[in-house]
């Protein structure tokens, strides 16, 4: 079964601060789809970055980064010079292929920027 | 476009009651979804269809159903409500393509009470 660990439960850092959340999965599929979304205050979830697990290239997107290890089965994300406006509940999840698209998320980890 | 829209966004029931959270999507997205959020367990997924007629149980399915009439709809029936089930639903869709799972777009939630 496909699982995903986000172990930091809540991180706060200091405005220009960078943070990186962690995200650690399992699955036995050579083939499958990694994902991030942001859930901010009022709730909706926004779609960050889609991976799949052919592509072990990393990907940056203005202040956002995300680093793919498939050694270590890691799929973490930065965010450079953090922003108040960064304050948000991030997710990691996790789709296989064949299954549809049935998404495993991480139980989140919710970052606070503080001025 | 709207994207994806569920109906109510609030709702209260007394335990035992029934009642239908509305999901549309006029993206034309083969895939639709539910899941329930609960705090410190991310998302999970309740049922699922890859298309109109065929719908399929996710990780908690339990005391609720699913119909997929059209491309458009995915409600979610509740048929006796327990307050186990007070939670914050969503709704998602994306488009299946060779197999392959893209991004979800999801509603804004319908946060549920069962009293």
């Amino acid at each position: 079964a496909q699982k995903v660990t986000q172990a930091q439960t809540e991180i706060s850092v200091v405005e220009k601060e960078d943070v990186t959340l962690d995200c650690v999965y399992e699955t036995r599929d050579t083939t499958y789809y990694l994902f991030w979304y942001k859930q901010p205050p009022s709730g909706e979830l926004v779609f960050l970055i889609r991976r799949n697990s052919f592509d072990e290239q990393n990907e940056i997107s203005g202040r956002y980064s995300w680093n793919f290890q498939k050694s270590t089965s890691s799929f973490n994300f930065t965010i450079t010079a953090s922003q108040v406006v960064d304050s948000a509940v991030y997710f990691c999840a996790l789709s296989e292929t064949g299954g549809g698209n049935k998404l495993t998320f991480g139980t989140g980890t919710q970052l606070k920027v503080e001025l | 476009n709207a994207g994806v829209t569920q109906t109510p966004k609030f709702q209260v029931l007394k335990t035992g009651q029934s009642m239908t959270l509305q999901c549309a999507q006029d993206m034309n997205h083969e895939y639709m979804s539910w899941y329930r959020q609960d705090p410190g367990m991310g998302l999970r997924l309740i049922h699922y269809s890859v298309g109109a007629g065929i719908t399929d149980q996710g990780e908690v399915p339990n005391g609720y159903n699913v119909s997929r009439s059209t491309t458009e709809d995915f409600p979610l029936r509740l048929l006796s409500a327990a307050p186990s089930q007070t939670s914050v639903y969503f709704c998602a869709s994306s488009r299946l393509a060779g197999g392959r799972p893209y991004e979800q777009y999801f509603g804004p939630g319908t946060r549920l009470t069962v009293t």
